[in-house]
């Protein structure tokens, strides 16, 4: 079991759906990131929050929306989704944004969008 | 160019082989140097952490990093079954970068 913790495991939803994924930690990390995982490829980066602020977005589409609600939370809301955006999606969290800290992955929430 | 290479594999391997997994990187300003490996359907899990050139060694791994040859490379020993994984390196500099991964299958 990896001390960062995401619900659900599996999501299946159709496209008109509003859902959330949550991630947990309580290692006392100040920075959480959201990886999108295709199979067979490498987790891409898609946000990053450091000290609760997003100080990171990669360009992704409006349909995703992150929150952080407070330093052990962290939520990715989504909304309208296409087939494309099915895929592991990563929470990750590290004890602060520079280099030296590496990074603890929980183990996913796998989505399918119908 | 990329700025993370790996060979994705897929790589086959008997029991009890020495393994071999190298990344190579065009940007120097790379410090810090990390192996994660992931099983299917799992999240990649933290394996090796290094900032320095030179050898790191945890139990059966270890990482080796050349600076100056912009190389680096994660062992295993007496390879097992269990060590059927994706191993991907990952370099960061305040931004991470993930090589592409590469699949390893350890035949008992």
């Amino acid at each position: 079991d990896t001390e960062v913790t995401q619900t659900p495991k599996h999501l299946v939803m159709g496209m008109t759906n509003k859902k959330s994924l949550k991630c947990e930690q309580h290692m006392g990390h100040r920075a959480m990131y959201w990886y999108k995982q295709k199979a067979k490829k490498p987790p891409e980066l898609m946000f990053v929050y450091s000290y609760e602020k997003l100080s990171i977005n990669e360009s992704v589409p409006s349909r995703f929306s992150p929150e952080c609600p407070n330093s052990s939370l962290l939520n990715l809301h989504l909304h309208a989704l296409q087939p494309e955006d099915s895929a592991l999606y990563l929470c990750a969290s590290s004890q602060d944004r520079t280099g030296n800290q590496p990074q603890h992955f929980g183990d996913g929430t796998r989505l399918s969008i119908l | 160019q990329k700025e993370v290479e790996q060979d994705p594999g897929p790589l086959s391997v008997p029991e009890g082989a020495i393994v071999s997994l190298n990344c190579t990187y065009s940007n120097s300003a790379f410090q810090y140097f990390m192996w994660y490996r992931q099983y299917s359907r799992k999240g990649p899990e933290l394996l090796m952490y290094t900032y320095s050139s030179g050898n790191k060694e945890d139990g059966r791994f270890t990482a080796q990093v050349d600076k100056s040859s912009k190389y680096i490379s994660l062992f295993i020993r007496d390879s097992q079954p269990s060590d059927s994984a994706t191993y991907l390196c990952a370099l960061d500099n305040n931004d991470m970068r993930f090589g592409a991964g590469t699949r390893l299958t350890v035949k008992p």
